[in-house]
């Protein structure tokens, strides 16, 4: 599966738009980008996956640029419950290879 | 609703001390996952089944081993727990391998004294 990048910590602040990066520059045609998130003391919970188009579900936005090599989700109004660690997984079946992830603090 | 049960949430054994954590599904999924997540790291897979197939990750230790008796249960056995064993454990199911979301249980945190 294709190593993913993301920023170690990123903070935002209440009911604005929380936008988190993602870099997967070796990421092969058949995989999918993944986010999942997990809060303190919790298992992981799926957020969003996508290929080649963007995605919206009721969680998030998910943009994928068109060479595919990096993506960022969206939250689009952060509440202080989003604060969590975000995976940005790339992967073609069931391995999710999840790597240090982004530590995301909404802050009031 | 729950949809990944796993218990209990806290399991406390002693070193060499066999222990079995369990997880249960109500989503009726194939495919059935246990991670490892040890402190401040990402969650590692270990192993899933696919229906009644059970599938090793290369570098899991023997000491680990699974049963999944129906559909609905999966058990995670560690034979001979030692103190770099202690980790939360996490099961996940999905409706198939493809692309298809996973959903995590709450996990199980044990501690080996």
């Amino acid at each position: 599966d294709a190593k993913t990048t993301q920023p170690p910590s990123m903070d935002c602040a209440e009911g604005r738009a929380a936008n988190l990066p993602c870099n997967h520059s070796t990421i092969s045609g058949n995989e999918y980008v993944y986010w999942y998130r997990q809060i303190h003391s919790q298992g992981p919970q799926y957020i969003i996956h996508g290929l080649k188009n963007n995605e919206t579900n009721e969680m998030a936005s998910l943009i994928i640029t068109e060479d595919r090599k990096s993506s960022t989700l969206i939250l689009p109004h952060a509440t202080l419950r989003d604060t969590a660690v975000y995976y940005c997984i790339a992967a073609d079946d069931y391995k999710l290879s999840f790597g240090a992830g982004t530590t995301v603090t909404v802050r009031a | 609703d729950a949809m990944v049960i796993q218990n209990p949430r806290y399991q406390v054994t002693q070193f060499g001390k066999p222990v079995t954590l369990s997880c249960s599904q109500t989503l009726n999924h194939n495919v059935m996952y246990w991670y490892q997540q040890k402190s401040s790291q990402a969650p590692k897979l270990l192993f899933h089944y696919y229906d009644k197939d059970f599938n090793n990750e290369a570098d899991t230790p023997d000491n680990f081993q699974s049963r999944r008796p129906n559909t609905s249960f999966c058990f995670l056995d560690i034979r001979s727990p030692g103190l770099g064993d202690a980790a939360m454990y996490l099961c996940a199911t999905s409706r198939d391998t493809g692309a298809y979301e996973q959903y995590f249980g709450p996990g199980t945190r044990l501690t080996v004294t």
